[in-house]
């Protein structure tokens, strides 16, 4: 059974970098797409992007200059990096394995979430 | 972007229950429509992809249909794990825009 589990600072202070790794256990790296999806307190899902496990990313335009997701196959990790944030970048942070169905994607196993709070 | 929609946003239902939650997206995704169903403190959970394809393990008494515009998730007799919220997402465009969300309520 895959799982994923995030890890990083519970708090970061505005203007600075958001860093969180989502350790992959349970099945490969290799293969699949790597995502983080986040969702402000009691509000909805917002996708920020992925990466495909040998290259190639897909970030949401609204984050795209502030984002960088990598992986590390060697480590079965992926990392979120997202900078100069602002109290709007409070969430809880998902990460999540992709695939595609015919062109279509999905997000079919989750981390539990992490709760990241921009604050000074 | 494209928008998703998705009505009502909440609804109170009882045990056994048919429930019906639709989506509807500003332009046409064709078949490019996940379902996720979220529980209080937890992570999503995929139960539809591709608007009708039901995810591995996840109970018949979901179901999936539309396209184009219109979606609907349907469960046909609610059992008291389902309350929860339900979100729909579309792939059809590169930014995987999710629905507002619909939590559905014990009565």
């Amino acid at each position: 059974q895959v799982q994923l589990q995030e890890s990083g600072p519970g708090l970061v202070k505005p203007s600075e970098t958001l860093s969180l790794t989502c350790t992959v256990s349970g099945g490969s790296i290799s293969g699949y797409y790597w995502s983080w999806i986040r969702q402000p307190p009691g509000k909805g899902l917002e996708w920020i992007g992925y990466m495909y496990y040998s290259g190639g990313t897909n970030y949401n335009p609204s984050l795209k200059s502030r984002v960088t997701i990598s992986v590390d196959t060697s480590k079965n990790q992926f990392s979120l990096k997202l900078n100069s944030v602002t109290a709007a970048d409070t969430a809880v942070y998902f990460c999540a394995r992709g695939d595609y169905h015919d062109s279509l994607y999905y997000s079919d196993y989750w981390g539990q979430g992490t709760l990241v709070t921009v604050s000074s | 972007d494209i928008q998703m929609t998705q009505s009502p946003s909440s609804l109170s239902a009882s045990v056994g229950d048919r429930v019906t939650i639709t989506c509807r997206a500003h332009q046409s995704i064709t078949n490019f429509l996940n379902w996720y169903q979220q529980k209080p403190g937890k992570a999503p959970k995929l139960l539809i992809y591709a608007a009708s394809n039901l995810q591995r393990g996840v109970p018949s008494r979901f179901s999936g249909s539309g396209s184009g515009t219109d979606f609907t998730l349907t469960i046909s007799s609610l059992q008291p794990e389902d309350f929860a919220t339900y979100y729909c997402q579309q792939s059809y465009s590169n930014t995987y825009t999710f629905g507002q969300g619909t939590k559905l309520e014990i009565k």
